[in-house]
């Protein structure tokens, strides 16, 4: 089975402070993301990455950057948190694209980050 | 804009009965969509996959149907489990990027003994 998995479960961190979230996966999966989930909304893209070195925005960048330096670990960067951003993180992987038929997403259990 | 709408209250049903969540959608014509099953403090798993010239898809106690007119996709569970009980998300392709999923908010599952 795929692995997804995620460094931190539970985070808290102070207002301004830079945060790292990491992500890394067994499977050789070639794309990777990172969504946020708040209650009442559907998961919500950040980032996502289709190769080493690759990155692409998704539908809510603002405030946070990414890093692919290996193929198995994509990094969520929050340059200076602000309590706005105190929500659930999900990383998840792929090896082909959302919109090939056998490719569903692999879910890690998720980064539940507190900005005070 | 894209929206997908899923039942924001919970789904009371009892056990052994056949439980529906419905995804409604507007505004797009999605080429599939999927279904997974999130745990309490856990990632969704994925569940199915429906394209949009499929009406159907089973597998094992799960069926999903999609109905491309009234931009709709119904979610049955027969003979329906405590176990069962979770948050189901529905989450739509939009085809012109690869890469992106619009996704529902979910619906919780409550399975009563």
């Amino acid at each position: 089975d795929v692995k997804v998995t995620q460094s931190s479960r539970y985070l808290v961190k102070r207002t301004g402070e830079k945060v790292f979230l990491e992500c890394v996966q067994d499977m050789d999966h070639e794309n990777m993301f990172w969504y946020r989930q708040d209650p009442g909304l559907g998961l919500r893209l950040i980032y996502f990455s289709y190769d080493v070195k690759m990155k692409e925005k998704g539908d809510i960048p603002e405030g946070y950057s990414v890093s692919r330096e290996k193929k198995e670990r994509f990094s969520l960067i929050l340059e200076s948190a602000s309590t706005n951003q105190t929500s659930m993180y999900l990383c998840a992987s792929s090896f082909e694209p959302p919109s090939s038929y056998n490719s569903p997403l692999h879910f890690g259990n998720g980064t539940r980050l507190t900005v005070t | 804009s894209q929206k997908i709408e899923q039942n924001s209250e919970a789904l009371n049903i009892q056990e052994g009965k056949t439980a529906t969540l419905t995804c409604n959608y507007t505004n797009y014509s999605p080429a599939y969509l999927q279904w997974y099953r999130q745990d309490p403090g856990r990632g969704p798993v994925f569940l199915l996959l429906i394209r949009e010239n499929e009406k159907e898809k089973r597998k094992e106690r799960l069926k999903v149907t999609f109905d491309t007119t009234l931009k709709q996709s119904l979610f049955h569970i027969t003979a329906s489990q405590p176990a069962d009980s979770a948050t189901y998300l529905c989450a739509l392709d939009i085809s012109r990027s690869n890469y992106q999923l619009i996704w529902g908010a979910g619906t919780k599952l409550i399975i009563k003994p």
